[in-house]
């Protein structure tokens, strides 16, 4: 049973490039989080979503960062014309139920670095 | 709002020992809590999870104790292990999601 797959795992992006990434749950998970990780921090709550739905993106910058879930192929966590104080490690997590009631399972995370 | 954060930020323990990972939480809201264990270069690892109608879990080498009335929250693990260094993040529940403190690093010295 294949854990969360993210992709890629490392990922270098010039100033105002777009990024890309790709999260695919563990099979039958219907619930997706993204967290943002600095370095020596902890994770920072960016988006909650189910199948087709944004949930909860009150984590989400309000300009050029979008997420999707749809109904068939991977969560996409977009970031428009990147600019350096975005290189982070982008984790994402899935759960059978809401995050706040069962175990999230994260993703080894994609690291992206902006040059 | 809410916020959780780790006393200590680094804990070096010989290998064998104990170690007591503590975190303190502010929401007295939160009904659920969760450890999570990170090594370098990887994503959380979900060691054991405790909900508020509890006081103590028990796990393989870990142990949960929630102390709701000081908003306290510690991990012990049992007989240390080279294998059980790593950054240790604690999380509470709440608004559909986890908040995750900043973590404590665990150091075993062989």
């Amino acid at each position: 049973n294949a854990g969360v797959m993210q992709n890629p795992r490392h990922l270098v992006r010039r100033r105002g490039q777009e990024a890309r990434l790709r999260c695919s749950p563990m099979k039958g998970h219907s619930h997706v989080y993204w967290y943002r990780q600095l370095p020596e921090e902890g994770l920072k709550f960016m988006v909650y979503l189910q199948k087709e739905n944004i949930i909860d993106e009150s984590g989400m910058p309000k300009e050029r960062f979008s997420a999707e879930f749809p109904k068939e192929g991977p969560s996409i966590l977009r970031i428009q014309q990147v600019v350096r104080g975005d290189s982070a490690a982008y984790f994402c997590a899935s759960s059978t139920d809401r995050g706040d009631n069962s175990p999230l399972h994260f993703g080894n995370g994609t690291r992206l670095t902006v040059t | 709002g809410e916020s959780v954060g780790l006393h200590l930020p680094t804990l070096s323990v010989q290998e064998g020992d104990n170690s007591i990972i503590n975190c303190a939480y502010s929401n007295s809201a939160s009904d659920y809590f969760i450890w999570y264990k990170q090594e370098s270069g990887k994503g959380p690892q979900f060691i054991i999870d405790i909900r508020s109608n509890m006081d103590k879990r028990q796990g393989q080498r870990v142990t949960v104790l929630l102390n709701k009335t000081v908003k306290h929250l510690s991990l012990q693990i049992a007989a240390t292990q080279p294998g059980d260094s790593a950054v240790y993040f604690c999380a509470e529940g709440g608004n559909n999601r986890l908040a995750f403190g900043k973590g404590n690093q665990v150091v075993v010295i062989p």
